[in-house]
Order: C-alpha cells, then structure tokens, then sequence
C-alpha cells in the first residue's frame, strides 16, 4: 500500500469507551502530524513528531494521547472524549517539519456518543 | 501570526465557466501559500504551491493561482470547469520558517459544478 493510510475510517464512541487512531506512511517519512477537522473550522493541528519525537502539542487536552513508535507509525489514544471531540482526524507526514511536502491520509470519522 | 481568508463558503459554477476561489492572507514574514483540494470522504490533496519563486503558479488537474504581493491575495483558477473538480478547496499559508514550518488553513470553499 502506498501513501499514508488510517484506520478505522469510521469510529463510534461513547464518552466512557477508550479507542485508538492508528495512521500508517509509506513515503519514508520522518516526521508525522495530527489534525482535527471540524464542520465550519479550520483545520487544526494537534501534534507534530520529527523522528519520534514530539516537537509540537498545540494544547490538546489530556483525553487525546499520541504515541509515535517509529516514523512509519502515528497513533492517537482516545479516552473519556466528549461529543464536541466528534470530528474527522487527519494524519499527514512530511520529510521533516517543513510544510512544503505534507501528505495526508483519508481520516478516521470519529463520532462521540 | 498568520492567518487565511476565504472568501465565500460555497461557489457554485456551470461546467464549462470560469472557477474563481478567493484566498487572501495576513503573515507577518514572507509567506508560502498553498492550496488543497478535499473529494467526499477523503484525505487533502495538494492542488499546488508557492514558494517565492514564480508568482503564477500552475498545479494538477488544471488549476493555477497568482501570488500577489500588494493585495495579500493567492486566488484560485480554472479555465473551464469540469464535473469532477466538485470539492472542497483549502488555502494554507506557512510562514518561511525552515524546518518548522507550520500550515495555517482557511475555512475552506465548498464548490459544486452544475451541469
């Protein structure tokens, strides 16, 4: 498979329930990135990773948890989320933290019941 | 701090015409300025960028934008629409930040064609 990838495309939660986001790149990437997307909002950058590392964490609250084992690989932990978390979470990676080549993958549809 | 504005949350335009999608931006350094295209159910797609070398900038699918430096404006075009080019669009600006760069989106521009 090629690109970045994302599983599930679609998620259904309630707010007691603990989940996992999972976001795989095929482009031999190093750094990984999680965005929020909202009806009516830009789209909002969560966290940046550059070679496992987490560079950026762009005040999410503690209910998201990233975890990023190797440059391939990006997870977002979910836990006690709320329904205004209800959203479409986009991975994208990049070779480094420069914006000028970021892919993204297709979403996960994350719906808090 | 940047900023983008899109004018217009939803253009609808007959196959065939003139696409025109409005972006104009606020950054206080030089900017890069993007735009993405997002089809249903589907990740960003890079439709083109600008990176201070040529301020006319073509990208896929048929899609150019001018930089303009005096109006703070990277608007989007295409000659003739086409039933697949229903969308939405996103303009991105980043700042000249090497190896930090960071995208600031607009709202977005919901385009659908009508045949």
């Amino acid at each position: 498979e090629t690109g970045v990838t994302q599983t599930p495309r679609h998620l259904v939660m309630g707010m007691t329930n603990k989940k996992s986001l999972k976001c795989e790149q095929h482009l031999g990437h190093n750094a990984m990135y999680w965005y929020k997307q909202s009806a009516k909002k830009p789209l909002e950058l969560m966290f940046v990773y550059n070679f496992k590392e987490q560079t950026e964490n762009n005040s999410v609250p503690s209910r998201f948890s990233p975890e990023c084992p190797n440059s391939s690989h990006l997870f977002l932990h979910l836990h006690t989320l709320q329904p205004e978390d209800s959203a479409l979470y986009l991975c994208a990676s990049s070779h480094g933290t420069g914006s000028l080549s970021q892919f993204f993958g297709p979403g996960t549809r994350l719906t808090v019941l | 701090a940047q900023s983008v504005t899109q004018l217009g949350s939803h253009v609808s335009v007959s196959e065939g015409a003139l696409v025109l999608l409005r972006c104009n931006y606020s950054s206080s350094v030089p900017p890069y300025l993007f735009w993405y295209v997002q089809y249903p159910n589907q990740g960003l797609q890079l439709l083109l960028k600008y990176t201070s070398a040529a301020t006319l900038v073509k990208g896929i699918n048929g899609f150019e934008a001018e930089f303009k430096k005096s109006e703070t404006s990277f608007h989007l075009t295409k000659p003739s629409a086409h039933m697949s080019d229903a969308a939405e669009y996103f303009c991105a600006v980043s700042d000249q930040n090497f190896g930090n760069e960071k995208l600031t989106f607009g709202t977005g521009t919901r385009l659908t064609i009508i045949p």
